[in-house]
């Protein structure tokens, strides 16, 4: 069964460099969510979108954006970049009202 | 919205049962309980989620008393490969999954011994 799909996997950036993930979720998922986990930490929630329109949003740092697309991907936006920003980003999926997400494999960012 | 304590972590040895037990006090009344559990650098995956009684798929169990203010998952017979942290949600799945249904806290890190 196809899964959410996240891109790049890796990735290395310096300070105050711009970083966009990407994101594919599950076909006829119609919730995209975000996360953020630093080392030795819980998944912190960032944001979310159903049908393409922002639905909550979490802790997510104005020098971050979000949006989805008409295809249903989604796209993570960072500037800005700071050392605290290195971090796991998933990003997944799930039906509206079910109560379950999909993850991906995420995207590891590497600020130096 | 209904914040949930889990102990920090929690030791097994290979073929026990482990309960893992998440106290929801002030859970509400559409609230569901959902657990999940991570792997280092994975994502959560979902294991289960339950309302009231008991809930069991291919592999845990769920078992929520009558006030709810608690609830315990239930792996039998554990192996290595279970070590994880394992993850207990509480939220209104129908309100677009909003709330707590999105945040995960205070997992419990199980080490499942030889």
């Amino acid at each position: 069964a196809a899964g959410v799909i996240q891109s790049p996997r890796h990735l290395i950036k310096e300070k105050r460099e711009t970083a966009t993930l990407k994101c594919y979720p599950i076909p006829r998922h119609d919730t995209v969510y975000w996360y953020q986990q630093g080392p030795g930490q819980d998944p912190q929630f960032l944001i979310s979108f159903y049908e393409k329109m922002q639905s909550d949003k979490g802790s997510i740092p104005d020098r971050f954006s979000a949006q989805q697309f008409s295809d249903y991907h989604s796209e993570l936006n960072m500037s800005s970049l700071e050392l605290g920003d290195s971090a796991l980003y998933f990003c997944a999926s799930g039906p509206r009202g079910s109560g379950e997400l999909f993850f991906g494999e995420g995207s590891r960012l590497t600020v130096l | 919205l209904a914040k949930t304590t889990q102990p920090i972590s929690m030791d097994s040895y290979e073929g026990q049962e482990v309960n893992i037990t998440c106290s929801h006090n002030n859970i509400a009344t559409n609230d569901y309980i959902t657990w999940y559990q991570q792997f280092p650098s994975q994502g959560p995956r979902f294991i289960i989620q339950g309302y009231k009684t008991k809930v069991t798929n291919e592999v845990a169990s769920l078992f929520i008393p009558a006030d709810r203010k608690s609830s315990t998952l239930s792996l039998p017979r554990v192996s290595l490969s279970d070590t994880a942290v394992y993850y207990c949600l509480v939220g209104d799945k129908q309100r677009n999954n909003a709330g707590n249904m999105l945040t995960f806290g205070g997992g419990t890190r199980l080490m499942v011994k030889p």
